[in-house]
């Protein structure tokens, strides 16, 4: 059962626009959430992470948006830079999971020039 | 100066063989997970040890067995390998894992592609 899902398995957009990657979940008990970026043939690097406790998170050119109700979080980057090609994995984790963090599927982040 | 280093990269070996990975990360951290991406890409948990004692160990078959020689090594040896292994198995730390705050980070190393032919 998929308790992060990512549905968009790709997106493409032009540089200097935004991007926005989309997250759902299904555990009531997640209560913190990551955001991973991975180049190939590296492992995820840690990029952005919210509180349930908060609704937004903003780290430069990166900020996270979290919808407790809708269980829906969301990764915006503006602007958008072809150095930011790569995969973008979401993940959430709570005590009810013994802070086992679960993965979605990724979605690969294309950004042309 | 590499935070998480993992030992091969690309390991190629025959079905039945016995493999092993290491797993090394100078940041001084106490928690240390071995996790599997599929065919299907998912990132799942296998395994977590904190301070050498192990702390999450999510159903996997008993061919895979970790061990923590000390708290900065977590090494992952797989016996009689079978063609489903395949996978990239991504060794990765944290601070504190499950005895800290939901916070707690986890930096991963750069994977290890296995296949099993």
């Amino acid at each position: 059962d998929q308790q992060v899902k990512q549905n968009s398995p790709s997106l493409s957009v032009q540089e200097g626009r935004i991007s926005i990657l989309n997250c759902d979940y299904t555990n009531s008990m997640f209560d913190y959430f990551l955001w991973y970026k991975k180049y190939p043939a590296e492992g995820p690097t840690f990029l952005i992470s919210i509180s349930s406790i908060k609704d937004k998170n903003e780290d430069g050119r990166f900020t996270v948006f979290l919808n407790k109700s809708a269980k829906h979080l969301s990764l915006h980057i503006v602007p958008s830079q072809p150095g930011d090609s790569a995969v973008y994995f979401c993940a959430a984790k709570g005590r009810g999971s013994n802070y086992k963090l679960t993965f979605g599927k990724g979605t690969l982040l294309t950004v042309n020039p | 100066d590499t935070a998480v280093s993992q030992t091969p990269k690309y390991l190629v070996t025959q079905m039945g063989n016995d493999k092993s990975i290491k797993c090394e990360q100078n940041l001084g951290h106490d928690t240390m997970y071995w996790y599997k991406q599929d065919s299907k890409k998912f990132l799942k948990i296998m395994f977590s040890y904190n301070n050498k004692e192990l702390i999450i160990n999510e159903t996997v078959p008993n061919r895979f067995s970790p061990k923590s020689p000390d708290k900065a090594h977590l090494n992952l040896h797989i016996n009689s390998l079978e063609l489903g292994d395949s996978a990239v198995y991504f060794c990765a730390s944290s601070q504190e894992g499950w005895r800290g705050a939901v916070t707690d980070t986890q930096y991963f190393g750069p994977g290890t592609r296995l296949t099993v032919l």
